[in-house]
């Protein structure tokens, strides 16, 4: 099947700082890709969907300024999560459709201390 | 708006037992409905799939009908096996290729 990676699959950093993190799809093309968050224990909750070569398409409650997203072109969408603080801690998830199925990265685990 | 419900873990089943998670769902229009299965430190990946009413996704000795009548999705297999024990992910989409709306996640805890 599909591939999609993520990069970092951990990171740790200080509250205040930015994060980058990256999902490509390894042997497809893809207009939309999509960001989700989990909580432990909890399900997944969608943030928003990048779209390439315009604007990202946020959910209700999502912060635009603070979690940025770049669709950069047809294999990559970054999520960078601006001064990041202790409550953006997560597991973020990123997905990219082919055909008629969604593929999902690994997951990235954001510790913000 | 759109909802998946599944019943809450986790679930502890011995090996060769039968398997049902329950998952329900809202929605306004006529969904796809999916099960996606996640392996302990491992991504999430699709399990199966039906795309209309009646139909029965299968893969793995997993399998699951799509019930409009009674909005439900539940998953089923006949023999677990202790490579089945993994977090369970009911969901819907509206299309294909358009995001996705998760239940909660079920876990399955399988002892040999």
């Amino acid at each position: 099947g599909a591939v999609v990676s993520q990069h970092p699959s951990r990171v740790i950093c200080k509250s205040g700082t930015s994060v980058k993190i990256e999902c490509r799809s390894l042997d497809f093309q893809a207009t939309t890709m999509f960001w989700y968050r989990q909580f432990p224990k909890q399900s997944l909750m969608l943030m928003a969907t990048s779209n390439e070569g315009s604007k990202a398409t946020y959910e209700q409650g999502v912060e635009k300024d603070k979690f940025l997203i770049n669709h950069a072109s047809l294999t990559l969408s970054t999520l960078t999560v601006t001064s990041a603080h202790p409550e953006d801690s997560s597991f973020y998830i990123c997905s990219a459709p082919t055909g008629q199925t969604q593929y999902f990265g690994p997951g990235t685990r954001l510790t913000v201390l | 708006g759109n909802s998946v419900t599944q019943m809450e873990g986790p679930v502890t089943l011995s090996e060769e037992a039968f398997l049902t998670i329950n998952c329900t769902y809202t929605a306004t229009g006529y969904p796809s409905l999916f099960w996606y299965v996640q392996y302990p430190g491992e991504g999430l990946q699709l399990l199966l799939k039906a795309t209309k009413a009646d139909d029965k996704g299968s893969n793995k000795g997993f399998e699951a009908t799509y019930r409009k009548e009674t909005t439900s999705f539940h998953l089923e297999k006949g023999s677990v096996q202790v490579s089945d024990s993994a977090v369970y992910f009911c969901a819907l989409s509206e299309s294909y290729g358009n995001k996705l709306v998760f239940g909660a996640g079920t876990i399955l805890r399988v002892k040999s």
